[in-house]
């Protein structure tokens, strides 16, 4: 199926460090949505965008929805070792019933303390 | 807010045997739930969508007569997999979406293992 591409793969940084990863498409997408999942648990809804050009803050996590629809940017600052986890980002497209969500395929965080 | 329960969280079955799993959206009502199954080191592989007093839809090759859903009421969605074999051993996640938002909320997962 459609997958959205999300890079960095995967990153190993200091605590302290502030983390950019992102995600790109060929569609255009209603709303993006980023979720954190820690091992054996389900997807943590961070923040969701809902508008383009949207720049969201939660916390130490900051994301905005790029100007074309097509991507997204998801920033961690000062991280810290909770922040370990995977990160993936989903795009929307709202079509008459359809809300279906396409995925990255995930951005794995490690923090060395 | 927009708390979403699994039960259970991890089951063990015999081949052959039936087993349920029921969402729950907690402090909202969902006209809309999803079932995912994940596998290790992959994202969420969307199974169906159900839809509170109707039939669920299915994605392309997710079988409906194997992967029961039932979607009575609006907090409860029910995935019974039937007939269960080792292969369909996995992780499966719900969500709930918020109808204000057109936001989906998870579960914490089920974790099964057919023997």
């Amino acid at each position: 199926g459609q997958q959205l591409n999300q890079s960095p793969q995967s990153m190993f940084i200091q605590e302290g460090e502030d983390v950019s990863m992102n995600c790109t498409s060929s569609s255009i997408f209603n709303t993006w949505l980023w979720y954190k999942q820690d091992p054996g648990e389900g997807p943590v809804l961070l923040i969701a965008l809902y508008k383009a050009g949207e720049l969201t803050s939660n916390g130490r996590l900051t994301a905005q929805f790029g100007i074309t629809r097509k991507d997204s940017f998801l920033n961690i600052s000062a991280s810290i070792p909770s922040d370990v986890g995977i990160y993936f980002c989903a795009g929307q497209l709202r079509a008459g019933n359809n809300r279906k969500l396409i995925w990255g395929l995930g951005t794995s965080l490690a923090v060395n303390p | 807010g927009a708390v979403v329960s699994q039960h259970p969280s991890w089951v063990i079955c015999k081949s052959g045997t039936s087993v349920k799993i029921e969402c729950r959206s907690l402090d909202f009502q969902a006209t809309t739930m999803f079932w995912y199954r994940q596998f290790p080191k992959q994202s969420l592989m969307l199974m169906a969508t159900s839809n509170e007093g109707s039939k669920a839809t299915y994605e392309q090759g997710v079988e409906k007569d194997k992967f029961l859903i039932n979607h009575a009421s609006l907090t409860l969605s029910t995935l019974t997999v039937t007939s269960a074999h080792p292969e369909d051993s996995s992780f499966y996640i719900c969500s709930a979406m918020l109808a204000l938002t057109d936001t989906q909320y998870f579960g914490p997962g089920t974790r099964l293992t057919v023997l």
